[in-house]
């Protein structure tokens, strides 16, 4: 199962753009990149998935590079509510996601 | 139109004891995965369900079961609970004809403390 890698934790001004790394060097070629977020002890939420072109939907924006061994989230107007736990996973299934330990964000006033 | 309802939302239980989590799926989702989230980790895939039977399997002994229901809703059963299994017990249902949408959506979760 491909395993990914992101920083523990990060800090973003309230307002400007969130940019969330993540490594993924083990993933195939047909396995998707999602990121979810995490707020509190609440369920996951679903914010966006790629395969090889970068996304954007109305929350976030993913760029994947061309070797698809990396990728960054983007939050591009961070606010207060967005501080969270930011998992970026790679599915080794159908709906199998392997989770690692995620990026705990936090937006400051 | 109700999301992922789990029950019971906090539960305490003894070594030793067995436990079921109860989980209804989104509306119009036929496909239940279970995930353990230990405290300060992220979920970890322990099976999932679809036409009620098991697909696909994580890394969890077999004292970890589960059975799924004509009407999708599915089980978790845990016996002989051991303290590491201390969580919070995460429920997600999806479309298996609905496409690659990657909408996973993700109940509240069981809490389950095991003393």
């Amino acid at each position: 199962d491909a395993k990914t890698t992101q920083p523990t934790s990060m800090d973003c001004a309230e307002g400007r753009a969130a940019n969330l790394p993540c490594n993924h060097s083990t993933i195939s070629g047909n396995e998707y990149v999602y990121w979810y977020r995490q707020i509190h002890s609440q369920g996951p939420q679903y914010i966006i998935h790629g395969l090889k072109n970068n996304e954007t939907n109305e929350m976030a924006s993913l760029i994947i590079t061309e070797d698809r061994k990396s990728s960054t989230l983007i939050l591009p107007h961070a606010t207060l509510r967005d501080t969270a736990v930011y998992y970026c996973i790679v599915e080794s299934g159908t709906y199998k996601y392997i989770f690692g330990t995620g990026t705990r964000l936090k937006v400051l006033a | 139109d109700a999301g992922v309802t789990q029950s019971p939302t906090h539960l305490i239980k003894t070594r030793g004891q067995q436990v079921t989590l109860r989980c209804s799926p989104k509306s119009g989702h036929d496909t239940v995965s279970w995930y353990q989230q230990a405290l300060g980790q992220g979920p970890q895939f322990i099976f999932q369900y679809y036409e009620e039977e098991e697909r696909q399997r994580g890394n969890f002994p077999d004292r970890f079961s589960g059975h799924q229901f004509p009407n999708y809703s599915s089980e978790l059963n845990v016996n002989a609970l051991l303290l590491g299994d201390s969580a919070l017990y995460l429920c997600a249902s999806s479309p298996e004809g609905g496409g690659r949408t990657g909408e996973l959506f993700f109940g509240e979760g069981s809490r389950l403390t095991v003393l």
